[in-house]
């Protein structure tokens, strides 16, 4: 199966950091996509792992562990226009397409 | 920077009519996608388009959609008979073949509600 599982919502405090994790089952991905979107908006495009490891992007990064099945998405100095849905994709190369996970609404406070 | 384009952003429609969905990918991208989102719910994939035809599909694309890319710019989605479950935002995607450092770009969606 290709399950994609990340926790439904998230609180944190603004410029703190935050981690979001996701897990996935699959026997087809080849790679792992991270997406943040705003409400009634299109996903928006933030990382893309394909090896294991750290992938840093400013404030931004994301980690993926293929034998675990496990990637994060770390958030660092939290902004209030952080406040989305973070959105875990996996890839599947032979189908050319994103299988999404339900995402995380991540709420950020003063 | 270079964006999809979807038309129209809502869209209303009655029970069994045909409703046809616009995307103008990104000028220099070779692959095109619809997915779905209904209200509340995950992302889903419809079907991916290169090269003038279908590459893949998903279960929820079955004989009442169809895509199309009548000319070098637009890429449309058709349903032909909708039904009150189809009422969802209906994203189109673009990439090219680096998919791994460029992703995939998305439209900002056609709200499609079947009343």
């Amino acid at each position: 199966g290709q399950n994609i599982d990340q926790p439904t919502e998230m609180t944190a405090t603004e410029g703190a950091i935050v981690q979001i994790n996701c897990t996935y089952q699959t026997s087809g991905f080849n790679g792992l996509f991270w997406y943040q979107q705003h409400a009634g908006e299109a996903p928006t495009f933030l990382s893309y792992n394909v090896l294991d490891g750290l992938e840093e992007k400013g404030r931004f990064s994301s980690f993926l562990s293929r034998s675990k099945g496990y990637s994060y998405l770390l958030l660092k100095e939290l902004q209030m226009k952080d406040s989305a849905s973070y959105l875990c994709a996996g890839y599947n190369n032979a189908g050319n397409m994103l299988t999404f996970g339900g995402g995380t609404r991540l709420m950020v406070k003063p | 920077e270079p964006e999809v384009t979807q038309t129209p952003s809502h869209q209303v429609t009655q029970m069994g009519q045909e409703v046809i969905l616009r995307c103008v990918p990104i000028s220099n991208h070779l692959y095109f996608y619809w997915y779905r989102q209904i209200l509340g719910q995950k992302v889903e994939f419809l079907v991916s388009f290169y090269n003038n035809e279908i590459s893949e599909k998903s279960e929820i694309f079955d004989d009442q959609f169809s895509v199309e890319r009548p000319d070098g710019s637009n890429f449309t989605l058709k349903i032909r008979s909708t039904k009150l479950e189809d009422s969802a935002m209906y994203f189109c995607a673009s990439s090219t073949r680096d998919r791994a450092n460029d992703g995939y770009t998305f439209g900002s969606g056609t709200r499609l509600t079947v009343v």
